[in-house]
């Protein structure tokens, strides 16, 4: 158990559809980072909070929304599913704001889109 | 184009062969990761270095980072069954910009 804990593990929707997924940070660690991994695309970044803030949007598609609760917990939403987004999405989390030393990952959800 | 290039991408070899594997860029990172991921799980952080030159050893696993801080490699030693997984290198720049590379696949045959 890695301490980070990200919920489903496995999710299967209809196109169209959004969904929700979950995520609670190692404790202690006040950032989070999502990251989608496809098997032709590898590990790619989406957004990063620090402390309730956003602090970094890398290849997020405006379909997908994130945010962090002040109890540290983060929902990544993403709606309008289209069977491209069928991919592996983790979560990761780490102490400080710059991620440098290290993230802890969870152990991802799986989102098949049909 | 991966901004951090792995290579080998696949690598297949027999338990107690030694074996590295390689991740290069044009970029300077502040400092770089090694992961390993195994099925259905989440990448876990094996080491993290940031000064140029660094060699870190964890057990039977060498690594290095470059003296330009571009470039780093992994080595093992006597590859065991459960070093089997999906190797991958992240390397961080100075504006917290954190890249993956596409990582290696280590198969190792009992």
């Amino acid at each position: 158990d890695s301490g980070v804990t990200q919920t489903p593990k496995h999710l299967i929707t209809a196109t169209g559809q959004r969904v929700t997924l979950r995520c609670s940070p190692r404790s202690g660690d006040l950032s989070v980072y999502w990251y989608q991994q496809s098997l032709d695309q590898g590990l790619q970044f989406l957004i990063q909070y620090y402390n309730g803030e956003e602090r970094a949007k890398g290849n997020i598609l405006e379909r997908f929304s994130a945010q962090q609760f002040p109890d540290l917990h983060s929902e990544l939403n993403l709606s309008s599913l289209e069977l491209g987004d069928s991919a592996l999405y983790f979560c990761a989390s780490s102490v400080g704001a710059f991620g440098g030393w290290g993230y802890t990952f969870g152990s991802g959800t799986r989102l098949t889109v049909v | 184009t991966q901004l951090l290039e792995q290579s080998p991408q696949f690598l297949s070899i027999q338990e107690g062969e030694n074996l590295t594997v390689y991740c290069n860029s044009s970029s300077v990172f502040s400092s770089l990761q090694w992961y390993r991921q195994e099925p259905g799980e989440g990448p876990v952080l094996l080491v993290t270095v940031v000064t140029g030159g660094e060699v870190k050893k964890l057990k039977r696993l060498t690594f290095q980072f470059g003296d330009a801080r571009k470039d780093s490699s992994l080595h093992i030693t006597a590859a065991q069954p459960g070093d089997t997984g999906l190797y991958l290198c992240a390397g961080a720049r100075d504006n917290n910009d954190m890249r993956f590379g596409a990582g290696t696949r280590l198969t190792v045959k009992p």
